[in-house]
């Protein structure tokens, strides 16, 4: 069974462009969630999506967006990148009720220069 | 608001030795526990769980965790470890909602 899978897994930018990070959760699994991870830290909440609406948003401007498609995938999009926004980008797919577990995917790498 | 605290920030341990890792968790209601590990660039793996129940609970390579409310905390722990338990850990506190709460994670290096 695939697992949680996310694309791209690295890449570079530069400071002020755009990026989009990409989701596809576990079959079956109708909540995404998206976490920051910046070097040396634990991972931050950034959103939840569950049935295609944000259920939780974290601590973070509002360059930060993101959605969840019909199919359950998710986009995570941040405008006007700052070099602070490189980081380990992780998403967690679950059944998305109470007592659920996260199941995480292997991280995209932003790189902002 | 929930928050996690680990106070290990770096433990080296000898292989085949024990290891434990402390947890201390901050939420005011039953919280949902967790333990990840991630190896380097890599995702977060799952180790074990506590959302009720027994508060002794295995997971997956050997480990085990304490649920302790007495003292906020969910210690992980490893009789013997193996060269491959080399790793970064997680301790996480869920409020049985959405979002978790990650702890500044522990690295965990294995001598020979």
């Amino acid at each position: 069974d695939a697992g949680v899978t996310q694309s791209p897994t690295h890449l570079i930018k530069t400071r002020g462009q755009h990026v989009t990070l990409r989701c596809s959760p576990i079959s079956g699994h109708k909540s995404v969630s998206w976490y920051q991870q910046v070097l040396g830290q634990g991972p931050q909440f950034i959103f939840q999506y569950y049935e295609k609406e944000e259920r939780g948003r974290g601590n973070f401007p509002d360059r930060f967006s993101a959605r969840q498609f019909p199919n359950y995938s998710s986009e995570l999009n941040v405008n006007a990148l700052l070099l602070g926004d490189s980081a380990l980008y992780l998403c967690a797919s679950s059944f998305g009720g109470t007592n659920t577990e996260a199941f995480f995917g292997q991280g995209t790498r932003l790189t902002v220069v | 608001a929930q928050s996690v605290t680990q106070p290990d920030i770096h433990i080296t341990v000898s292989e085949g030795a024990s290891l434990e890792l402390r947890c201390n968790y901050s939420y005011g209601a039953t919280p949902y526990l967790f333990w990840y590990v991630q190896s380097p660039g890599q995702g977060l793996q799952l180790l074990l769980k506590y959302f009720s129940g027994d508060t002794l609970v295995q997971g997956i390579k050997g480990f085990e965790a304490e649920f302790k409310r007495s003292q906020s905390s969910f210690n992980l722990r490893k009789p013997s470890v193996h060269w491959s338990d080399a790793a970064e850990y997680f301790c996480a506190v869920g409020a049985g909602d959405y979002k978790l709460s990650f702890g500044a994670g522990t690295t965990v290096t294995v001598r020979a």
